[in-house]
């Protein structure tokens, strides 16, 4: 069955600090993969995709992510993490068509 | 361009009531769908419309209802409300399934009570 997994229901980091958020996904093949963000009280937005090729995509406001096949994973990295990155992130993996199935979701709290 | 836009905010309803959620969007996008959020669960599709007068089930279609007559507009029926529909609704939106234009655009959303 197709599944994502987002191991960790919270993350604090340090501002400055660097942030890893993991995503495993089952899928049959390789998949589309997503990352969104959803701050507070608010709808989900894109911060990048993967389709193909080159497995390391950069996204939005300084992130990006890495495809590993071999792992069936799709990690979300960000060097230094600012104060207004505090949210929830979803991976989310699709291919063709149009269901998107999401994670349950990471939160990310950031620490002054 | 106002993207998706989602209405009510807020909604309490009491049980056995029905409400219709609205959704639209000015993008011209093909499809369209509708999500449940509760906590730790991520987002689960309930239904889903990939053209005018399209529709289909999702993972968690039963107690609602949906119908698309326009490109513009999917609103979303429950029929009569049960406290297990307390959660945060989306309605998104995808220009198209072609990998070029795989993105889905998600509207404020809907957080409904029922009690």
């Amino acid at each position: 069955a197709q599944s994502v997994t987002q191991p960790d229901i919270h993350i604090t980091v340090s501002e400055g600090a660097s942030l890893e958020l993991r995503c495993n996904y089952s899928y049959g093949a390789t998949p589309y993969l997503f990352w969104y963000v959803q701050s507070p009280g608010q709808g989900l937005q894109l911060l990048l995709k993967y389709f193909s090729g080159d497995t390391l995509v950069q996204g939005i406001k300084g992130f990006e992510a890495e495809f590993k096949r071999s792992q069936s994973s799709f990690n979300l990295r960000k060097p230094s993490v600012h104060w207004s990155d505090a949210a929830e992130y979803f991976c989310a993996v699709g291919r063709g068509g149009f269901k998107t199935i999401f994670g349950a979701g990471t939160r990310l709290f950031v620490k002054a | 361009n106002a993207g998706v836009t989602q209405t009510p905010k807020f909604q309490v309803l009491k049980t056995g009531q029905s409400m219709t959620l609205q959704c639209a969007q000015d993008m011209n996008h093909e499809y369209m769908s509708w999500y449940r959020q509760d906590p730790g669960m991520g987002l689960r599709l309930i239904h889903y419309s990939v053209g005018a007068g399209i529709t289909d089930q999702g993972e968690v279609p039963n107690g609602y209802n949906v119908s698309r007559s326009t490109t513009e507009d999917f609103p979303l029926r429950l029929l009569s409300a049960a406290p297990s529909q307390t959660s945060v609704y989306f309605c998104a939106s995808q220009r198209s399934s072609h990998q070029s234009s795989y993105e889905q655009y998600f509207g404020p959303g809907t957080r409904l009570t029922v009690t």
